[in-house]
């Protein structure tokens, strides 16, 4: 029933440490997106991806580097993390294509990044 | 720039009437968005103005003026489940980047 999963939920880890969060969708929805909501809670955009394809890269360091193996799937690998990473990352989901906003994102449950 | 501004925090007492608002330096966007984010959870869709003028849905009702550059979410009969963070967010062409405001916390006391 999940619309919008992601694993895992915690993530603790190791500076220098490789991880990847996982984001699958059961809502049939083309567009997808990874956010980073830091300790101040400001929610930011860092990739956006339609059908497979990467549409937004928001200034984001290439040690994070987003992978769609289809369109219901979006996962995030991070190489040499850092302290600074540490944040919640949510995964999002919405209706139409990369230009059609009207329609709602939905948001994955989240997965709490502790760098140490 | 796109700049999108809300109050840091509100406070308010349950049963009362609540407005937060929100001012954006953007323009050609679709529509506006409002979401509501409880404490260690997820965003979740609240409300969406295209049009001028007043949305009402519920308890929850949101505005949208163009001209002014401004919108605000008007939360009536608050009750403690509505002490969150109210986020409001638009994605203006030509990139559509979903650019949310840093979100307001409202916190409802009895």
């Amino acid at each position: 029933d999940t619309a919008v999963s992601q694993t895992p939920k915690y993530l603790v880890t190791q500076m220098g440490n490789d991880k990847s969060i996982k984001c699958e969708q059961n809502l049939g929805h083309d567009t997808m997106y990874w956010y980073k909501q830091d300790s101040k809670k400001f929610l930011k955009i860092m990739f956006s991806y339609n059908n497979k394809e990467l549409i937004i890269n928001e200034t984001v360091p290439n040690r994070f580097s987003p992978k769609s193996p289809d369109k219901a799937h979006l996962n995030l690998h991070i190489n040499s993390l850092e302290l600074g990473d540490s944040a919640v990352y949510f995964c999002a989901s919405r209706a139409g294509g990369w230009r059609e906003d009207y329609n709602e994102q939905f948001f994955g449950p989240g997965t709490r990044l502790t760098v140490l | 720039g796109q700049n999108i501004d809300q109050p840091t925090e509100m406070t308010a007492t349950e049963g009362a009437i609540v407005q937060i608002n929100c001012t954006y330096q953007t323009s050609g966007f679709n529509g506006l968005f409002w979401y509501q984010q409880h404490a260690g959870e997820a965003p979740t869709f609240l409300s969406y103005n295209v049009l001028d003028g007043l949305e009402e849905k519920g308890r929850f009702s949101s505005f949208l003026s163009r001209s002014k550059g401004y919108s605000y979410l008007l939360l009536k009969e608050l009750q403690m489940k509505d002490s969150a963070s109210y986020l409001c967010a638009v994605s203006p062409p030509p990139s559509y980047i979903p650019t949310f405001g840093r979100g307001t916390s409202l916190i409802v006391h009895p």
